[in-house]
């Protein structure tokens, strides 16, 4: 699966939007996009996946350029909830042996 | 739906001991289920790959004999630390993706380990 960079942390006003970058840029045809993210002490939760198009949900939006090199998740109204670690992880679809190979993530602090 | 529970949340264990850590599918059969650990402020690393009525593939550099897994059932698959000791205090978790259709992964709530 491609390798995916993120910055390491981010800030954001609480009520404002988040916006997290994810550079994918080996990422092949058929590798979608998954972001998950951890809360302190839980496991991850799924948040959305998309291949080429941009996707929305009731949690968030992902926002995927046309060369497919990087992407964008949006937390539209960031609360304070929202703080995490937020995980971009390429992964074919529809492989039962493929499993999500976690990195580093961006970890994002929501502030009052 | 897709809700994956773990048990125990938390255990403490003196060393030496065997704990077993059961992650259950609730309201999905889950083929695959998945074992990971998360040591403090890392990422979570995947220890191995359990399918239903076959044994585990363990990831480079996981023991085996030592982190045990069993895939009884659609919806229950086991991870029991044997011998642990105080390095394998960690935070494991497990998921599961369901069987038909969905590459998605479902995770637990994890499992805090610490052996004395």
């Amino acid at each position: 699966d491609a390798k995916t960079t993120q910055p390491p942390s981010m800030d954001c006003a609480e009520g404002r939007a988040a916006n997290l970058p994810c550079n994918h840029s080996t990422i092949s045809g058929n590798e979608y996009v998954y972001w998950y993210r951890q809360i302190h002490s839980q496991g991850p939760q799924y948040i959305i996946h998309g291949l080429k198009n941009n996707e929305t949900n009731e949690m968030a939006s992902l926002i995927i350029t046309e060369d497919r090199k990087s992407s964008t998740l949006i937390l539209p109204h960031a609360t304070l909830r929202d703080t995490a670690v937020y995980y971009c992880i390429a992964l074919k679809k529809n492989n039962a042996g493929n499993m999500l190979t976690f990195g580093g993530g961006t970890r994002l602090m929501v502030k009052p | 739906g897709a809700v994956v529970s773990q048990h125990p949340s938390r255990v403490i264990c003196k060393s030496g001991t065997s704990v077993k850590i059961e992650c259950r599918s609730l309201d999905f059969q889950a083929t695959t289920m998945f074992w990971y650990r998360q040591f403090p402020k890392q990422s979570l690393m995947l220890m191995a790959t359990s399918n239903e009525g076959s044994k585990a593939t363990y990831e480079q550099g996981v023991e085996k004999d030592k982190f045990l897994i069993n895939h009884a059932s659609l919806t229950l698959s086991t991870l029991t630390v044997t011998s642990a000791h105080p390095e394998d205090s960690s935070f494991y978790i497990c998921s599961a993706r369901p069987h038909r259709g969905h590459n998605e992964q479902f995770f637990g709530p994890g499992t805090r380990l610490t052996v004395l």
